[in-house]
Order: C-alpha cells, then structure tokens, then sequence
C-alpha cells in the first residue's frame, strides 16, 4: 500500500525567511511524485511533477527536489501571498502494470507567510 | 475552456436523503476521479473512471455510486447521504498522460 507523510502539519514563516517541506513517501513503483498547491475554500492546483531521484523542478520561489524515499518544496523568500495547504501525492505502477493515474496524497502542510 | 466545473456548491441534506453531485470537463481527457477531503485526512479517492462507460472503485466507495454515461461527465450518487459523507468533494480529470486537474469542489453537510 502507498503511503505519503508530510511534514511539519504546519508552517508559519516571516516574509523572506526561507525554508523546506517534507513529503516521505512509500510506493512500490515511483510512476511519478506530485506537488499541488490548494488556497482555502478551491481545488488544488498543480505545480511540479518528478519522475525519478535526483530530479529538480523550479518555479518562481518554489523549488522541488526529490530522492528515492522523499521530496522537499524549498521555499526561497517566501511572500505572503505563498501561504496556501501544500500537498504531496504519488503514483505508482500499481498491479499489473498501470494504476490509471490514481494518486495517493498527503494530509498537506498549512504555510502561513506573515508580512 | 472552463477547465473542470463541478455543481453545486454548496448542499445540506438531511440523513436519509439522496442528491448527485455532478461534474464537467472540457479537455477531453480520458480519467476523471472523485475525492472527498476532511480535516487530518488528506484527499481519499472514492471512485474513478478511465473511459466513457467504465467506472471502479477507489480507496473509500462505501454509501457512493457514480456514472460516466458521458466522457466530459462524471456523476457521484449520495443513495441515503450520512451524516459521515459531511465532507468536501472534489472531482479532477486527467488526460492519458500528465498530472490531473481539479475542481473547486462541492461542500457537502448531512445533518
């Protein structure tokens, strides 16, 4: 069974204090790891996706990076308009070969940006 | 494109009523899947579809049926709603390859 944690379960920063979340993972058969961003109130929205360790992804502030056991979105001077539920989900080959796309998420981290 | 529309909103049922939850996509994409999403619980997939026609099971499809009689629709039944489906559903689609799209999701209160 595929399992993802997250960590911290919360996040409160100072505009531009930098810093890292954690999504551990178990799958048998990485298919490819997802990071959603989801603002109070709407659907997630998605940001990266990595397919194997060692891979890295960017876009603005936000940066992901991913290993065989885990994932991290470092977050470099975060504004407050970064605060939002950040969730971590994966995809595995499932049985026989293919899981038709099902993820499996994360409980999500709550970052909080103070100006 | 209007993406993935889910209707409606909002809804408060009374236990014992039932209601469908509807959802839209205009991308043509193949899959789609209902999640519900509680506090400390993360996304949990209910039920999902990988063609018009064709629907199975997710991880939590106990009290829910869906149909998909339509590729850009995806129906999620409530048959005698609980107050344990107080929840917000989310439906998403995603084409043969790439990452899935969500909706904004459906409020749901069962007193």
């Amino acid at each position: 069974e595929d399992q993802v944690t997250q960590s911290p379960e919360a996040l409160r920063l100072q505009e531009g204090e930098s810093s890292s979340l954690n999504c551990s993972y178990t799958v048998s058969g990485l298919r490819g790891l997802f990071w959603y961003r989801q603002d109070p109130g709407k659907g997630p929205e998605f940001l990266f996706t990595l397919y194997s360790a060692g891979e890295e992804k960017e876009k603005e502030r936000l940066k992901a990076t991913l290993t065989k056991k885990e994932s991290f979105l470092h977050i470099t001077a975060p504004k407050p308009e970064d605060s939002a539920t950040y969730l971590c989900a994966v995809r595995s080959a499932g049985a026989g070969g293919t899981s038709y796309g099902k993820l499996t998420f994360g409980q999500g981290t709550i970052l909080t940006v103070h100006p | 494109n209007a993406g993935v529309t889910q209707t409606p909103k909002f809804r408060v049922l009374k236990t014992g009523q039932s209601m469908t939850l509807l959802c839209a996509q205009d991308m043509n994409h193949e899959y789609m899947y209902w999640y519900r999403q509680d506090p400390g619980m993360g996304l949990r997939l209910i039920h999902y579809s990988v063609g018009e026609g064709t629907t199975a099971k997710g991880e939590v499809p106990d009290g829910y049926n869906v149909s998909r009689l339509k590729k850009q629709n995806f129906l999620l039944g409530l048959e005698s709603a609980a107050p344990s489906q107080t929840s917000v559903y989310f439906c998403a689609s995603r084409p043969m390859r790439g990452e899935q799209y969500f909706g904004p999701g459906t409020r749901l209160t069962v007193t």
